[in-house]
């Protein structure tokens, strides 16, 4: 079946732009996850869903940075005020349960000029 | 706070090797532990999930163990190919799944044709 699609998969925006990243997960993963990769470093928790619900937002750098899931299933990423350091690839996973296999779409590489 | 050491950070052998991978991560306390490989440019692909119950995980050239009380996991890779060229990742998730995984920065390996 049809795995993590994100969308777009290149952003390229201006400092203090506000954007937004999509994220449909596998159908029927309750748990929803968004991760960011910097250059040569691992990705990086930023917030996971359970259903529709932001269990656990952490991992959130500011307040710039939100994230829903209204119906439980797509989620989307908004950052304001988008900063330089913003810059990374934005990457998703979604698993049946929190316990299971995480699954991970291909990322969107937002450059912030 | 989770933190995830891998050593080496890269690794060059000729194709045919048998090698190993390290992770150590420093909260025992963790729920499983997925290793992932990735290619440039690219998203993350799952190779094994381990749950913290379980001492070692296998799926075809691949073997991954862990020593949860000892912080520490590896990832075996027998008769290595040039496709296994990759970064791979180890990444343990912690608390009962209600969080991000930690991942640590890889290792690079290349198999030399």
């Amino acid at each position: 079946g049809a795995g993590v699609s994100q969308t777009p998969s290149n952003k390229v925006t201006e400092k203090g732009k506000y954007v937004e990243l999509r994220c449909d997960p596998i159908s029927g993963h309750t748990a929803l996850y968004w991760y960011r990769q910097s250059l040569g470093q691992g990705p990086e928790f930023l917030i996971y869903f359970q259903g529709t619900g932001a269990a656990d937002d952490s991992g959130l750098p500011n307040d710039r940075f939100f994230a829903v899931r209204p119906e439980g299933s797509v989620s989307t990423l908004k950052i304001q005020r988008t900063e330089r350091g913003d810059s990374a690839v934005y990457l998703c996973a979604s698993s049946l349960s929190p316990q299971e296999t995480q699954y991970f779409g291909p990322g969107t590489r937002l450059l912030v000029l | 706070k989770q933190e995830v050491t891998q050593i080496p950070a890269a690794l060059s052998v000729p194709e045919g090797e048998n090698l190993v991978l390290n992770c150590s991560f420093t909260d025992s306390a963790i729920y499983n532990l997925q290793w992932f490989r990735q290619d440039p440019g690219k998203g993350l692909t799952s190779l094994l999930l381990i749950q913290s119950s379980q001492r070692e995980q296998t799926s075809g050239r691949l073997n991954a163990s862990l020593d949860k009380s000892s912080g520490r996991s590896t990832l075996y890779i027998a008769a290595s190919q040039p496709g296994d060229s990759a970064t791979y990742l180890c990444a343990p998730h912690s608390g009962g799944g209600a969080d991000g995984l930690t991942f640590g920065k890889g290792t690079h390996l290349i198999i030399q044709p």
